[in-house]
């Protein structure tokens, strides 16, 4: 069962433009809602997350949108620079119980940012 | 601060053989975990640890085993590798839960099994 759905899996943009990535996913139980960002030949890294009680959260050019009742999240980047080519991953999670590290990452957005 | 270290960072297998995958973190976080990624698909947890002497199983564990004698340490153990265990290994720690505070991973290990 896919629980997680990213897309879309490859995304072109030219230097500022917008970047949109989304993540629908089936669990209705998640509450903690992350993107993490990873370059080649390195680990991810957290680049923002939001919590189901906002349907907006902005950091500097970076945004996420929230829709609960679609069962949707969705990043985007404003601006668009080639340092942000990258792999995006969402990685939905249920905070409550024993969710140690039980991050469920979609299948990953690969970015290329043309100059 | 070096943050997660893992070491090697590139390994060929023969199927049958076992090796040890090392991971050492310098913040002093009670929380590290064992993740793999395989190509096209997200991260899957394998194994982690809310501190010393105490781990869990995570999503994919059959064919791993872990440890965890002190707060730095945590490594991955594979015994009798296979051709489905060819992927990216990657450790991360954290100082609390995920949810409030983040992961921080390591650079990954290349491991191939042929």
């Amino acid at each position: 069962q896919q629980q997680v759905k990213q897309s879309p899996q490859s995304l072109i943009v030219q230097k500022g433009g917008i970047s949109i990535i989304n993540c629908a996913y089936e669990n209705t139980a998640f509450d903690y809602f992350p993107w993490y960002q990873q370059f080649p030949g390195k680990g991810p890294a957290l680049l923002i997350a939001i919590r189901p009680d906002v349907s907006e959260k902005k950091e500097g050019r970076f945004t996420i949108s929230f829709n609960k009742s679609a069962k949707q999240f969705s990043l985007h980047i404003m601006d668009s620079q080639p340092g942000d080519s990258a792999t995006y991953f969402c990685a939905p999670l249920y905070a409550g119980g024993t969710s140690y590290g039980k991050l469920t990452f979609g299948q990953g957005t690969i970015l290329t940012v043309h100059p | 601060n070096a943050g997660v270290t893992q070491t090697p960072k590139f390994r060929i297998l023969k199927i049958g053989q076992s090796m040890t995958l090392q991971c050492t973190q310098d913040m002093n976080h009670n929380y590290m975990y064992w993740y793999r990624q395989d190509p096209g698909m997200g991260l899957k947890l394998i194994y982690y640890s809310v501190g010393a002497g105490i781990t869990d199983k995570g999503e994919v564990p059959n064919g791993y085993n872990v440890s965890r004698s002190t707060t730095e340490d945590f490594p991955l153990r594979l015994e009798l590798a296979a051709p489905s265990q060819t992927s990216v290994y990657f450790c991360a720690s954290s100082r609390g839960q995920i949810s409030t505070t983040p992961l921080h991973f390591g650079n990954g290990t290349r491991l191939t099994v042929t």
